[in-house]
């Protein structure tokens, strides 16, 4: 069955860097784009940003854009938020989500992590 | 960027009873609309997908329907585990977008 665990979370000074990780297993994860899905205390449901199954091609929220960079390592099963400059309003559970097919209905998640962005 | 609206906010039911969630597009979707369940702790869980096809494991009981901007996700007979918070999801357009989100809550 599909697992994805997200790892990485935790408190961090407005401006600083955090890198969250998502290790897939259960599918073959290469031949899948992958997504962030990020949700404030409190709040409703933003997308975050795409990366495609070969790490060629990359889409994310404005909000986000210019800086926060989504890889991926397929020999690892993995996918990674770089996330620089970082804001209160990042504050926020992070999800990696795996997509049905091709298409960005989100049939699988990860339990999230925790990103607190407070001096 | 795709605006989705859902309504009511909050909806208060009972048990045994129909429940009827709308999420209004601010530009045609098509029908590559979604709805997901978040329940309190938890990650969401996708219900419906494409407006009308249920997702895998889902019961019965859920049903979608609507096309270009608007959209209906029903539930004909509330069960216990239901309440929940559910958000509608647009994949026509990059961003995707989430509605809001509709609270239904045990009256």
């Amino acid at each position: 069955q599909v697992q994805l665990v997200e790892s990485g979370g935790g408190v961090v000074q407005p401006g600083r860097s955090l890198r969250l990780s998502c290790a897939a297993s259960g599918f073959t994860f290469s031949r899948y784009g992958m997504h962030w899905v990020r949700q404030a205390p409190g709040k409703g449901l933003e997308w975050v940003g795409v990366i495609s199954s070969d790490g060629s091609n990359k889409n994310y929220a404005d909000s986000v854009k210019g800086r926060f960079n989504i890889s991926r390592d397929n020999s690892k099963n993995t996918q990674y938020l770089q996330m620089n400059s970082l804001r209160a309003e990042d504050t926020a559970v992070y999800y990696c989500a795996k997509p049905e097919g091709h298409t960005a209905n989100f049939a699988s998640w990860g339990q999230g992590t925790l990103v607190t962005v407070s001096s | 960027e795709i605006v989705l609206t859902q309504s009511p906010a909050t909806l208060s039911l009972s048990p045994g009873e129909r429940a009827t969630l709308s999420c209004r597009a601010s530009q045609s979707v098509n029908s590559y609309l979604a709805w997901y369940q978040q329940k309190p702790g938890q990650a969401p869980r996708l219900l419906i997908y494409d407006a009308s096809n249920r997702a895998t494991g889902i019961p019965a009981r859920f049903s979608g329907d609507g096309s270009e901007t608007d959209f209906t996700l029903t539930i004909s007979s509330l069960e216990p585990e239901d309440f929940a918070v559910y958000y509608c999801q647009q994949r026509t357009n990059w961003p995707i977008t989430f509605g809001q989100g509709t609270r239904l809550e045990i009256k």
